[in-house]
């Protein structure tokens, strides 16, 4: 399996707070995501890094934002956490695009009361 | 971007072979067919892709006719552990680089003894 991971896993915070994901690989893969997946809306792209520093939105990104300073790490934080964010966060790794497919993290599940 | 059909549950049994069909009747010239298979509490697992003709590796097949309107996974011999939910997806490779996944609602395949 693609060497990525997520932390925390699990996660219960209150409205309004902060919260930052982290994902860390060890593929040394250029492009790394953040999808969150809710029933009966599949996965759906958040944000997403083409390189250190190099960041761009997604289909669903307001209310979050990214942050990539090494290669290896793709941070994902909700400045003020709603409960409309509580979810399963995935984050995923590919080489590059064309056919490179995308390798996905196990998930953070993120509970927002 | 290229919408998929696939149905939205299947049963077999142990030993047999499983076949998926998806249909994406407005895929384009570029596009090309991914799967993924997710476990719950898992992140989605790259299976296989293809473009054209016929895809193999170690756990799946791939066929694609010469239209690509459609695509058939094929899983032989199937056992418990292959219970999972199945993503066709349509892949288009955007400006930016990146791959754009659309994941729909997914097969849910469900292996008896």
């Amino acid at each position: 399996d693609a060497g990525i991971t997520q932390s925390p896993r699990h996660k219960v915070t209150e409205t309004g707070t902060p919260v930052t994901l982290r994902c860390h690989q060890t593929e040394n893969h250029r492009y790394m995501y953040w999808y969150r997946q809710d029933p009966g809306h599949g996965l759906r792209l958040i944000h997403y890094s083409y390189g250190v520093k190099d960041t761009d939105k997604g289909e669903v990104s307001d209310g979050y934002s990214v942050s990539r300073s090494k290669t290896e790490d793709f941070l994902l934080t909700l400045e003020s956490a709603t409960s409309s964010q509580t979810s399963v966060y995935f984050c995923a790794i590919s080489a590059g695009a064309g056919e490179q497919p995308q390798h996905f993290g196990d998930g953070t599940r993120l509970s927002i009361l | 971007l290229a919408k998929t059909t696939q149905p939205i549950s299947m049963d077999s049994y142990e030993g047999q072979e499983v076949n998926i069909t998806c249909s994406h009747n407005n895929i384009a010239t570029n596009d090309y067919i991914t799967w993924y298979q997710q476990f719950p509490s898992q992140g989605p697992r790259f299976i296989i892709q293809g473009y054209k003709t016929k895809v193999t590796n170690e756990v799946a097949s791939l066929f694609i006719p010469a239209d690509r309107k459609s695509s058939t996974l094929s899983l032989p011999r199937v056992s418990l552990s292959d219970t999972a939910v199945y993503y066709c997806l349509v892949v288009t490779a955007l400006s930016g680089g990146y791959n754009k996944l659309i994941f729909g609602a997914g097969t849910r395949l469900a292996v008896h003894p």
